[in-house]
């Protein structure tokens, strides 16, 4: 089955500084990626969709300066949570749509943001 | 807009009961529908799937069907386990975009010994 892998699973950081998350496809091509956002005990949020080789498109109340995501190839999109504030403090998942199956994606194993 | 409700939560059940998690959906078009689920600290896992209406997805044991008439997409399980504790997102695709989801806020399932 395709799979999807997030790194890292785990970082704390200062605030005031920034971290970057990678998502990447393995076993298959995703033209499109998705970053969302899921605050403790809540349902997840879509943040953005990534596209390859063009600029992310955000959801409303998304702040595109604070949050940069990058699509550089067709495996691997990266989200850059800059000038981290413990607000920014969240699980964030990523998901791949495979090209070749219309109908689903494929989701990383998130990453335990902790802004100290 | 498309929208996503399931049932609040947590359901606590004992081992071996009947579940049922009730979602239903507000969408245009032909949406396709999702089961996910998440253990604790681990991201999503898809759990079933149904892109057309009376598809029924399947799979360790859950099931749902895809009711237009009711738009629905219930998740039931016979007999449940200790293992299944966990939380579950509904969520549909639109037709016309590959990927992009939206979820309901999710079912707490808690299943004691």
């Amino acid at each position: 089955g395709a799979v999807v892998s997030q790194h890292p699973s785990r970082v704390i950081c200062k605030s005031g500084t920034s971290v970057k998350i990678e998502c990447r496809s393995l076993d298959f091509q995703a033209t499109t990626m998705f970053w969302y956002r899921q605050f403790p005990k809540q349902s997840l949020m879509l943040m953005a969709t990534s596209n390859e080789g063009s600029k992310a498109t955000y959801e409303q109340g998304v702040e595109k300066d604070k949050f940069l995501i990058n699509h550089a190839s067709l495996t691997l999109s990266t989200l850059t949570v800059t000038s981290a504030h413990p607000e920014d403090s969240s699980f964030y998942i990523c998901s791949a749509g495979d090209r070749r199956s219309y109908t689903e994606a494929f989701f990383g194993q998130g990453t335990r943001l902790t802004v100290v | 807009g498309n929208s996503v409700t399931q049932m609040e939560g947590p359901v606590t059940l004992s081992e071996e009961a009947f579940l049922t998690i009730n979602c239903t959906y507000t969408a245009t078009g032909y949406p396709s529908l999702f089961w996910y689920v998440q253990y604790p600290g681990e991201g999503l896992q898809l759990l079933l799937k149904a892109t057309k209406a009376d598809d029924k997805g399947s799979n360790k044991g859950f099931e749902a069907t895809y009711r237009k008439e009711t738009t629905s997409f219930h998740l039931e399980k016979g007999s449940v386990q200790v293992s299944d504790s966990a939380v579950y997102f509904c969520a549909l695709s639109s037709a016309s975009n590959t990927g992009k989801l939206i979820f309901g806020q999710g079912t707490t399932l808690q299943v004691k010994p």
